[in-house]
């Protein structure tokens, strides 16, 4: 088991609401990172947060927005949502600031736009 | 910028064969290098990395991979295959550095026939 925890595990959501996508990182780790995998396909990086700072974006559009919390617990926020957004959502977590630590990923939230 | 090609989308094998996942980079900056499992519904498991020092570098499971700064490759190996070992595998890089941002390839799905 790797300590990264995710909530909820799955999502339906409709076109244009607004989703919170939750990430409790591994005991001793200060970095977060977000990915979306959409089926079929990859893990593509969205954005990274160290030290409750954005440390990194990836080529997503500003409607997904995060934060990180003092105890660097992490959320992933995503407004007006289209149907393209459906994919499996993974969370990452490592110590920051150290070149050959392991990112340790999360189960990841399904979810669904209808 | 950085980009990963797995050159197949698909192996079957049948058990107790050797196998090999190929893996391609391309990077102006010299990189880390990185194989990732997933099991259905599951997170990312890290198998194996590269970080620098001996390009032949071992894994769980008894997976190898092989750096080589050339051809620009990465490719994953194990000599004996089980029905575990049925999953998507993911090759990944990251530039150096302490901020681990990953860059995926599209994946192979490995599948172990009796």
């Amino acid at each position: 088991e790797t300590g990264v925890t995710q909530s909820p595990t799955h999502l339906i959501k409709t076109r244009g609401q607004q989703v919170t996508l939750r990430c409790s990182s591994q005991s001793g780790h200060n970095t977060v990172s977000w990915y979306q995998q959409a089926l079929g396909q990859g893990p593509q990086f969205i954005f990274q947060y160290y030290r409750e700072e954005e440390n990194g974006r990836g080529n997503f559009p500003p409607r997904f927005s995060g934060l990180q919390f003092p105890n660097y617990s992490s959320e992933l926020n995503v407004n007006a949502l289209e149907l393209d957004d459906s994919a499996l959502y993974l969370c990452a977590s490592s110590l920051g600031g150290q070149a050959n630590t392991e990112a340790f990923f999360g189960q990841g939230t399904r979810l669904t736009v209808v | 910028a950085q980009s990963v090609t797995q050159l197949d989308s698909q192996v079957p094998v049948f058990e107790e064969a050797p196998v090999e996942l190929r893996c391609n980079y391309s990077s102006s900056v010299s990189v880390y290098l990185f194989w990732y499992v997933q099991y259905p519904n599951q997170g990312l498991q890290l198998l194996l990395k590269y970080l620098s020092g001996s390009t032949l570098v071992k894994g769980i499971n008894g997976f190898e991979a092989e750096f080589n700064k050339s051809q620009t490759s990465f490719h994953l190996r194990k000599p004996s295959v089980h029905i575990s070992d049925t999953a998507e595998y993911f090759c990944a890089v990251s530039h150096r550095g302490p901020a681990r941002q990953l860059t995926f390839g599209s994946g192979t799905q490995l599948t172990v026939l009796p």
